[in-house]
C-alpha cells in the first residue's frame, strides 16, 4: 500500500532564511505525482507545489522548490527568503498516475513556524 | 466567488443526530471527494464520487453516508453522530491529479 511519511511534525524558521521540509513515500509504482499543499491558520488547502515523477526536473514555484529523489523516494520542499505569511501546516500528498480516482494519500503534516 | 463552497462552516451537534454537509463546485469538474483532517493523522478519505452515478468508498467510510444530487454537489451525511466524528471536513473536487479544496467544516459532536 501507498504511505507518505512526514517525520518533522513541527519546525521553525527565522524570517528570511531557508528550511527545508521531509516527506517520504512509499510506493510500488513508476508514474506517479507529488503535492505539497500549505495550510494557513484559514484552514484553507493551497497546492504550493507538484511534482510529476516522470521529470527528473525538481518543479519550482518562486520561492518554493523541491528536491525530487525517486530512487530514494524522498519529496522534500524547500522554501527560501521564509516570510511571515509562510506559517501554515504543510502537508506531502501522493497520487497515483494510473489510478482512476486522483486519491490523494497525505502525509500528517509539519506545522512550520516563522520567526520574525 | 469560491469555486467550491461548503456548508455549515462551522456546527455543533450532540450524539445521536442526524447532520449533513453540503458541498457545491462552478469547476464543471466530474470528480469530487470528502475528506476527513484530525490531528496529528493529516487528511483521510471518506467518500468519492466520479460522476452522479458511481459513489466509492474511500478508507473511512462506516458512519457516513453520501449523495451526489447532480454534478456540482456532493453532500456527506453522518446518519447519528457520535464524539469521534468531530473533526474538519474538507469536499474537494480534482482534475488532472490536482485537487481543489472547498474551505471546510468544522464539526463538534458533543
Amino acid at each position: 500500500a501507498q504511505t507518505v511519511t512526514q517525520s518533522q511534525p513541527e519546525m521553525s524558521v527565522q524570517e528570511a532564511e531557508t528550511v527545508t521540509l521531509s516527506c517520504t513515500y512509499d510506493t510500488s509504482e513508476s508514474d506517479y505525482y507529488l503535492f505539497w499543499y500549505k495550510q494557513p491558520p484559514s484552514r484553507q488547502m493551497i497546492l504550493v507545489i507538484r511534482q510529476e515523477a516522470y521529470k527528473q526536473q525538481n518543479a519550482t514555484e518562486n520561492r518554493f522548490s523541491v528536491n525530487f529523489q525517486k530512487a530514494a523516494k524522498s519529496f522534500s520542499l524547500k522554501i527560501s527568503d521564509s516570510q511571515l505569511g509562510d506559517a501554515a501546516m504543510y502537508f506531502c500528498a501522493y497520487s497515483w498516475y494510473g489510478g482512476a480516482t486522483n486519491k490523494l494519500i497525505f502525509g500528517t503534516g509539519t506545522l512550520l513556524a516563522v520567526q520574525p | 466567488d469560491a469555486d467550491v463552497t461548503q456548508t455549515p462552516r462551522n456546527r455543533i451537534t450532540k450524539t445521536g443526530k442526524r447532520i449533513m454537509l453540503e458541498c457545491s463546485q462552478t469547476k464543471g469538474h466530474d470528480r469530487m471527494y470528502w475528506y476527513r483532517q484530525d490531528p496529528g493523522l493529516g487528511l483521510r478519505l471518506i467518500y468519492y464520487s466520479f460522476d452522479v452515478k458511481d459513489i466509492n468508498k474511500g478508507e473511512i467510510s462506516d458512519g457516513y453516508s453520501v449523495s451526489r444530487q447532480a454534478q456540482a454537489k456532493f453532500s456527506l451525511s453522518l446518519e447519528s453522530a457520535i464524539p469521534n466524528q468531530t473533526a474538519l471536513y474538507f469536499c474537494a473536487t480534482s482534475d488532472r491529479q490536482i485537487l481543489y479544496f472547498g474551505p471546510g467544516t468544522r464539526l463538534t459532536v458533543t
